[in-house]
């Protein structure tokens, strides 16, 4: 069974700063993993889709990498700004198993950027 | 690339009614479609899959009389909150692709609240 982890749970920084969230994964046979962002009382809006062939994807300031042999991916934001507060959420697509074909998500990072 | 237009966005509703919500799939085939749930500062959780032409696979615990799933075309697939009650309250989001595998797609989800 797929598991998805998100570490830290939550996260203060100040303006400016460039940070990484983290999100690990037990099951390597994927096919993609999928960074989102929801604001609160919103919905999800797709942040970076990575294909399990690929090793990061980049849209300004973010990059989102992905190690699928250790079971890993990491969030950069780069010069973070107090828009970027928001819960950030990882989903692994699996490949195989009960979950083939299922997106499991982690349980998010929490951000807060102080101005 | 594909996308998959989820309505309504926001809804509210009286105790004891039922809601529907639709996911259509706009420029391809949906096949499949699966129905996501995110409880209050928790994850989203799979509730069900759906494949056109066929009954709904609930996951554990999943009341299918409560939540009930129709994907009866390629296009289009429903989630019914039946005789809603307010710990029904919970954002939902659908998820849902064809024959590619590396083509599914999110919906933008939708929050229910049930006063």
């Amino acid at each position: 069974k797929q598991e998805v982890t998100q570490i830290p749970a939550a996260l203060s920084v100040p303006e400016g700063e460039n940070l990484v969230l983290n999100c690990s994964f037990t099951d390597s046979a994927i096919y993609n993993l999928q960074w989102f962002r929801q604001d609160p009382g919103k919905g999800l809006t797709s942040l970076l889709l990575i294909q399990s062939s690929q090793r990061e994807q980049t849209s300004g300031r973010l990059n989102a990498s992905l190690d699928k042999s250790s079971g890993r991916s990491t969030l950069y934001i780069a010069a973070s700004q107090p828009g970027d507060s928001a819960t950030y959420l990882c989903a692994v697509r699996s490949l195989r198993g009960t979950n083939a074909g299922k997106s499991t998500f982690g349980d998010g990072t929490t951000l807060t950027v102080k101005p | 690339g594909a996308v998959v237009s989820q309505h309504p966005s926001r809804v509210i509703c009286k105790s004891g009614t039922s809601v529907k919500i639709e996911c259509r799939s706009l420029d391809f085939q949906a096949t499949t479609m699966f129905w996501y749930r995110q409880f209050p500062k928790k994850s989203l959780m799979l509730m069900a899959t759906s494949n056109e032409g066929s009954k709904a696979t609930y996951e554990q615990g999943v009341e299918k009389d409560k939540f009930l799933i129709n994907h009866a075309s390629l296009t289009l697939s429903t989630l019914t909150v039946t005789s809603a009650h307010p710990e029904d309250s919970s954002f939902y989001i659908c998820f849902g692709g064809g024959a590619s595998n590396y083509g599914y797609t999110f919906g933008s989800g939708t929050r229910l609240t049930v006063v």
